[in-house]
Protein backbone atom coordinates (compact mmCIF):
# COMPACT_ATOMS: atom_id res chain seq x y z
CA UNK A 1 0.00 0.00 0.00
CA UNK A 2 1.31 3.27 -0.85
CA UNK A 3 1.69 5.93 1.72
CA UNK A 4 1.97 9.72 3.15
CA UNK A 5 4.04 10.42 5.78
CA UNK A 6 3.86 14.01 7.64
CA UNK A 7 5.87 13.56 10.47
CA UNK A 8 5.15 17.00 12.01
CA UNK A 9 1.52 16.82 13.70
CA UNK A 10 1.76 20.41 15.07
CA UNK A 11 3.75 23.67 13.82
CA UNK A 12 3.50 27.53 14.63
CA UNK A 13 5.19 30.23 13.28
CA UNK A 14 5.17 33.99 13.94
CA UNK A 15 3.50 36.23 11.42
CA UNK A 16 5.30 37.43 8.51
CA UNK A 17 8.21 34.68 8.51
CA UNK A 18 8.06 31.56 6.43
CA UNK A 19 7.69 27.77 7.30
CA UNK A 20 8.30 24.33 5.95
CA UNK A 21 5.96 21.97 6.27
CA UNK A 22 7.52 17.85 5.46
CA UNK A 23 5.79 14.93 3.89
CA UNK A 24 7.22 11.95 2.31
CA UNK A 25 5.66 9.38 0.41
CA UNK A 26 6.34 5.86 -0.99
CA UNK A 27 5.63 5.30 -4.59
CA UNK A 28 6.70 2.80 -7.67
CA UNK A 29 5.29 4.80 -10.23
CA UNK A 30 7.31 7.19 -12.40
CA UNK A 31 4.92 10.01 -12.93
CA UNK A 32 2.25 11.27 -10.61
CA UNK A 33 0.58 14.14 -8.80
CA UNK A 34 1.76 15.07 -5.50
CA UNK A 35 -0.86 17.78 -3.43
CA UNK A 36 -1.12 20.27 -0.59
CA UNK A 37 -4.69 20.53 0.90
CA UNK A 38 -5.32 23.27 3.71
CA UNK A 39 -8.25 22.63 6.12
CA UNK A 40 -8.61 26.16 7.88
CA UNK A 41 -10.80 25.33 11.32
CA UNK A 42 -14.54 24.35 10.70
CA UNK A 43 -14.26 25.60 7.20
CA UNK A 44 -14.01 23.39 3.80
CA UNK A 45 -10.58 21.21 2.61
CA UNK A 46 -9.26 23.27 -0.28
CA UNK A 47 -6.22 22.65 -2.20
CA UNK A 48 -2.96 24.44 -2.24
CA UNK A 49 -0.57 23.03 -4.49
CA UNK A 50 0.03 20.44 -6.61
CA UNK A 51 3.31 18.86 -8.39
CA UNK A 52 3.33 16.64 -11.37
CA UNK A 53 6.71 14.25 -10.98
CA UNK A 54 8.12 14.38 -14.20
CA UNK A 55 8.29 18.44 -13.87
CA UNK A 56 12.06 19.48 -12.70
CA UNK A 57 10.49 22.98 -11.87
CA UNK A 58 9.16 23.21 -8.35
CA UNK A 59 5.76 24.86 -8.13
CA UNK A 60 4.45 27.92 -6.74
CA UNK A 61 1.53 29.96 -5.79
CA UNK A 62 1.81 33.32 -4.46
CA UNK A 63 3.46 32.48 -1.03
CA UNK A 64 3.31 28.80 -1.24
CA UNK A 65 6.04 27.23 -2.79
CA UNK A 66 6.70 23.52 -2.50
CA UNK A 67 10.66 21.81 -2.84
CA UNK A 68 9.76 18.44 -4.94
CA UNK A 69 12.84 16.09 -4.38
CA UNK A 70 11.73 13.07 -6.47
CA UNK A 71 14.65 11.03 -5.70
CA UNK A 72 14.14 11.25 -2.01
CA UNK A 73 10.12 11.07 -2.27
CA UNK A 74 10.31 14.39 -0.43
CA UNK A 75 7.80 17.09 -0.82
CA UNK A 76 7.67 19.88 1.41
CA UNK A 77 5.25 23.06 1.49
CA UNK A 78 6.70 26.51 2.20
CA UNK A 79 4.40 29.28 3.13
CA UNK A 80 6.15 32.49 3.01
CA UNK A 81 4.99 35.67 4.78
CA UNK A 82 3.09 33.55 6.88
CA UNK A 83 -0.38 35.42 7.55
CA UNK A 84 -3.03 34.97 10.20
CA UNK A 85 -5.14 33.44 7.87
CA UNK A 86 -3.17 30.42 6.76
CA UNK A 87 -3.82 28.53 10.45
CA UNK A 88 -4.96 25.45 9.50
CA UNK A 89 -4.88 21.61 9.03
CA UNK A 90 -2.03 20.92 6.37
CA UNK A 91 -2.61 17.78 4.25
CA UNK A 92 -0.08 16.31 2.09
CA UNK A 93 -2.14 14.13 -0.79
CA UNK A 94 -0.71 11.42 -3.35
CA UNK A 95 -3.11 9.69 -5.45
CA UNK A 96 -2.03 5.78 -6.27
CA UNK A 97 -2.73 4.61 -9.52
CA UNK A 98 -6.83 4.58 -9.67
CA UNK A 99 -8.10 7.89 -8.57
CA UNK A 100 -8.44 7.73 -5.19
CA UNK A 101 -6.66 9.59 -2.76
CA UNK A 102 -3.82 9.19 -0.14
CA UNK A 103 -3.22 11.70 2.48
CA UNK A 104 -0.68 11.82 5.69
CA UNK A 105 -1.77 12.62 8.70
CA UNK A 106 -1.66 16.48 8.82
CA UNK A 107 0.16 19.42 10.61
CA UNK A 108 -1.63 21.82 12.59
CA UNK A 109 -0.15 24.75 11.50
CA UNK A 110 -0.45 28.01 14.13
CA UNK A 111 0.35 31.59 12.85
CA UNK A 112 1.08 33.55 15.43
CA UNK A 113 0.31 37.73 15.65
CA UNK B 1 -16.09 26.96 -9.30
CA UNK B 2 -16.99 23.16 -8.49
CA UNK B 3 -19.44 22.82 -5.50
CA UNK B 4 -19.92 19.72 -3.18
CA UNK B 5 -22.68 20.06 -0.79
CA UNK B 6 -23.07 17.72 2.41
CA UNK B 7 -26.72 17.61 3.90
CA UNK B 8 -25.66 18.33 7.24
CA UNK B 9 -23.02 19.96 8.88
CA UNK B 10 -23.64 18.16 12.14
CA UNK B 11 -25.35 15.14 13.03
CA UNK B 12 -26.41 13.27 16.51
CA UNK B 13 -27.32 9.80 16.29
CA UNK B 14 -27.74 6.88 18.75
CA UNK B 15 -26.35 3.51 18.64
CA UNK B 16 -27.74 0.89 16.21
CA UNK B 17 -29.60 3.85 13.97
CA UNK B 18 -29.32 3.78 10.19
CA UNK B 19 -27.53 6.84 9.21
CA UNK B 20 -27.75 8.26 5.61
CA UNK B 21 -25.32 11.11 4.40
CA UNK B 22 -25.87 12.59 1.54
CA UNK B 23 -23.26 14.55 -1.24
CA UNK B 24 -23.85 16.05 -3.88
CA UNK B 25 -21.69 17.92 -6.24
CA UNK B 26 -22.62 20.13 -9.32
CA UNK B 27 -19.45 19.80 -11.67
CA UNK B 28 -20.93 16.41 -13.70
CA UNK B 29 -17.56 14.53 -12.00
CA UNK B 30 -17.58 11.11 -12.32
CA UNK B 31 -14.95 9.95 -9.20
CA UNK B 32 -16.65 10.44 -6.05
CA UNK B 33 -15.39 9.53 -3.10
CA UNK B 34 -16.30 8.96 0.97
CA UNK B 35 -13.42 9.61 3.90
CA UNK B 36 -13.29 10.20 7.58
CA UNK B 37 -11.23 12.16 9.29
CA UNK B 38 -9.64 11.43 12.66
CA UNK B 39 -7.27 13.42 14.71
CA UNK B 40 -3.60 11.94 13.96
CA UNK B 41 -4.80 9.72 11.14
CA UNK B 42 -5.70 12.07 8.57
CA UNK B 43 -8.05 11.30 5.61
CA UNK B 44 -8.65 7.83 5.36
CA UNK B 45 -10.99 6.41 2.05
CA UNK B 46 -14.05 4.29 2.77
CA UNK B 47 -15.58 3.47 -0.70
CA UNK B 48 -15.36 5.89 -3.69
CA UNK B 49 -17.12 5.34 -7.54
CA UNK B 50 -16.28 6.07 -11.10
CA UNK B 51 -19.51 5.97 -11.92
CA UNK B 52 -23.74 5.54 -11.68
CA UNK B 53 -23.61 2.37 -9.59
CA UNK B 54 -20.22 1.64 -9.41
CA UNK B 55 -18.48 1.38 -6.10
CA UNK B 56 -15.50 0.20 -4.66
CA UNK B 57 -13.99 -0.67 -1.38
CA UNK B 58 -11.47 1.91 0.54
CA UNK B 59 -9.24 1.44 3.09
CA UNK B 60 -11.86 1.08 5.89
CA UNK B 61 -15.16 0.13 4.35
CA UNK B 62 -16.37 -2.35 7.51
CA UNK B 63 -19.78 -0.80 8.79
CA UNK B 64 -20.28 1.19 5.90
CA UNK B 65 -22.12 0.96 2.06
CA UNK B 66 -22.88 3.37 -0.53
CA UNK B 67 -25.39 4.08 -3.15
CA UNK B 68 -24.46 5.75 -6.31
CA UNK B 69 -27.82 5.97 -8.46
CA UNK B 70 -27.45 9.32 -10.10
CA UNK B 71 -24.09 11.02 -11.43
CA UNK B 72 -24.34 13.99 -9.19
CA UNK B 73 -25.56 12.28 -5.66
CA UNK B 74 -23.33 9.25 -3.59
CA UNK B 75 -24.83 8.40 -0.27
CA UNK B 76 -22.50 7.39 2.81
CA UNK B 77 -24.48 4.18 4.77
CA UNK B 78 -24.14 3.43 8.20
CA UNK B 79 -26.57 0.07 8.51
CA UNK B 80 -26.58 0.47 12.33
CA UNK B 81 -24.47 3.13 13.55
CA UNK B 82 -21.46 2.42 16.44
CA UNK B 83 -20.02 4.80 18.89
CA UNK B 84 -16.78 3.93 17.20
CA UNK B 85 -18.14 5.49 13.93
CA UNK B 86 -17.86 9.08 15.70
CA UNK B 87 -15.74 11.26 13.08
CA UNK B 88 -15.72 14.00 10.53
CA UNK B 89 -17.39 12.43 7.27
CA UNK B 90 -15.62 14.09 4.26
CA UNK B 91 -17.08 14.25 0.21
CA UNK B 92 -14.85 14.90 -2.69
CA UNK B 93 -15.50 14.40 -6.36
CA UNK B 94 -13.14 14.77 -9.30
CA UNK B 95 -13.07 14.02 -12.91
CA UNK B 96 -11.30 12.20 -15.90
CA UNK B 97 -11.26 15.24 -17.70
CA UNK B 98 -9.21 16.98 -15.40
CA UNK B 99 -5.75 15.11 -15.53
CA UNK B 100 -4.89 16.92 -12.27
CA UNK B 101 -6.65 14.15 -9.93
CA UNK B 102 -7.77 17.03 -8.01
CA UNK B 103 -10.55 16.39 -5.76
CA UNK B 104 -12.79 18.57 -4.50
CA UNK B 105 -14.36 18.38 -1.30
CA UNK B 106 -17.16 19.36 0.74
CA UNK B 107 -17.61 21.27 4.19
CA UNK B 108 -17.93 18.01 6.42
CA UNK B 109 -20.27 16.27 8.32
CA UNK B 110 -19.30 15.91 11.89
CA UNK B 111 -21.35 12.72 12.83
CA UNK B 112 -21.66 11.94 17.18
CA UNK B 113 -23.09 8.46 17.85
CA UNK B 114 -24.16 7.74 21.41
Amino acid sequence: AQTVTQSQPEMSVQEAETVTLSCTYDTSESNYYLFWYKQPPSRQMILVIRQEAYKQQNATENRFSVNFQKAAKSFSLKISDSQLGDTAMYFCAKPPLLNDMRFGAGTRLTVKP
Amino acid sequence: DVKVTQSSRYLVKRTGEKVFLECVQDMDHENMFWYRQDPGLGLRLIYFSYDVKMKEKGDIPEGYSVSREKKERFSLILESASTNQTSMYLCASSSYREVTDTQYFGPGTRLTVL
